[in-house]
């Protein structure tokens, strides 16, 4: 079992849709949850992080942790087609100072 | 402020050969980790290095090794390279801390093409 676990999608929505993006993880020692956006032929790009279970907004984007069920999630609201790329999920751990990811999620929103 | 930026951005060798890839950190940041993108495993951790130092290592063979410099500039050598190893590799750098406010940059990768 991989240590992070993402809905693999692909995801296509019509503009303007709210796209739930969902990731698990099985070390309750991970600390800092993390999204990452990836465009096509470029590096991740850190979107969001929050280390505590609970909602944390940024724009149209909130990511959302429940370290009971050691699950995290992404939420865009009024998706945009500049928002078409892959998603991925990330968690840090301060001890080994190393990002271990979710295979991603492509995600495409349809004008 | 420039980002991270790695050379070359694509490469074509052949099996046997051995390929030598650079990343330049963002200034001030002194540490540099690498990953290995592919389309079937992901992005996976190589190591991390830190003044001049591994600090931390993830689960590939010896034949991946990295080293870096006093500028905090680092490079990731592969020898007797195989077909498995066409991937896209990403260097992200950050400030030492431990926390996920010292946050990792990525580069835009090299991506390696093996025949």
């Amino acid at each position: 079992q991989k240590e992070v676990e993402q809905d693999p999608g692909p995801l296509s929505v019509p503009e303007g849709a709210i796209v739930s993006l969902n990731c698990t993880y099985s070390n309750s020692a991970f600390q800092y949850f993390m999204w990452y956006r990836q465009y096509s032929r470029k590096g991740p790009e850190l979107l969001m992080y929050t280390y505590s279970s609970g909602n944390k907004e940024d724009g149209r984007f909130t990511a959302q942790v429940d370290k009971s069920s050691k699950y995290i999630s992404l939420f865009i609201r009024d998706s945009q087609p500049s928002d078409s790329a892959t998603y991925l999920c990330a968690i840090f751990s301060g001890s080994a100072r190393q990002l271990t990811f979710g295979s991603g999620t492509q995600l495409t929103v349809l004008p | 402020k420039a980002g991270v930026t790695q050379t070359p951005r694509y490469l074509i060798k052949t099996r046997g050969q051995q390929v030598t890839l650079s990343c330049s950190p963002i200034s001030g940041h002194r540490s540099v980790s690498w990953y290995q993108q592919t389309p079937g495993q992901g992005l996976q951790f190589l190591f991390e290095y830190f003044s001049e130092t591994q600090r931390n290592k993830g689960n590939f063979p010896g034949r991946f090794s990295g080293r870096q410099f006093s500028n905090s500039r680092s490079e990731m050598n592969v020898s007797t390279l195989e077909l498995g190893d066409s991937a896209l590799y990403l260097c992200a750098s950050s400030f030492p801390g431990t926390s996920a406010e010292d946050t990792q940059y990525f580069g835009p990768g090299t991506r390696l093409t093996v025949l």
